[in-house]
């Protein structure tokens, strides 16, 4: 069965750094395109980053609130999948998942709540 | 970025009626529209990919259709356990973006 398993959320003061990270298995990781989004309690779901396969280039793309400061990175090797969160900012509390799929989000993780908070 | 309005925002059912979630999006998104559940303190679920393909494991009692800039989500037969919040999404162009939601609610 496909698993994804998020984990390093926490508490952060504004300004400070975070990565999260996502264990995949199941399914052929390196094929796979493989997201971040989000969600802030009580909210809706956004999306945040986007990063493609090898024969891709390993492509990313990002949602304007977080470009340059988050960073989605991927080790096929591993199956895992990072979001580097720099300079965070108190509406970048949310619910993490990490999903994986074509244009849609096929799979979803449980999710790990980044809080950020002075 | 494309817009996705999905209304009404609330419904309330009652158990065995056949209902229909609408979306539509400020320009077309061809058929590149997906509809997830969201049950309280879980993750999102997809129900329906491309406007219209079931996926395995979903109750055949959800079905999709449309194309372009509008699209529904029936529900034929709601049973109690279909009470969520449910959202639609695009993904026919960067940045990938979500409706609001729909919140399923027993009458």
């Amino acid at each position: 069965a496909v698993q994804l398993v998020e984990s390093g959320g926490g508490l952060v003061q504004p300004k400070e750094s975070l990565k999260i990270s996502c264990a995949a298995s199941g399914f052929t990781f390196s094929n796979a395109a493989m997201y971040w989004v989000r969600q802030a309690p009580g909210k809706g779901l956004e999306w945040v980053a986007r990063i493609r396969t090898k024969p891709n280039n390993y492509a990313t793309y990002y949602a304007d609130s977080v470009k340059g400061r988050f960073t989605i990175s991927r080790d096929d090797s591993k199956s895992m999948v990072y979001l580097q969160m720099d300079n965070l900012k108190t509406e970048d509390t949310a619910m993490y998942y990490c999903t994986a799929g074509g244009t849609g989000f096929d799979y979803w993780g449980q999710g790990v709540m980044v809080t950020v908070s002075s | 970025d494309v817009v996705l309005t999905q209304s009404p925002a609330t419904l309330s059912v009652t158990p065995g009626e056949r209902i229909s979630l609408s979306c539509r999006a400020s320009e077309s998104v061809d058929t590149y529209l997906h509809w997830y559940q969201q049950k309280p303190n879980e993750s999102p679920r997809l129900l329906i990919k491309y406007a219209s393909q079931s996926i395995s494991g979903i109750p055949s009692r959800f079905s999709g259709s449309g194309s372009g800039t509008d699209f529904t989500l029936s529900i034929n037969g709601v049973e109690l356990e279909d009470l969520s919040i449910y959202y639609c999404q695009q993904g026919n162009s960067l940045p990938f973006t979500f409706g609001s939601g729909t919140k399923l609610e027993i009458k």
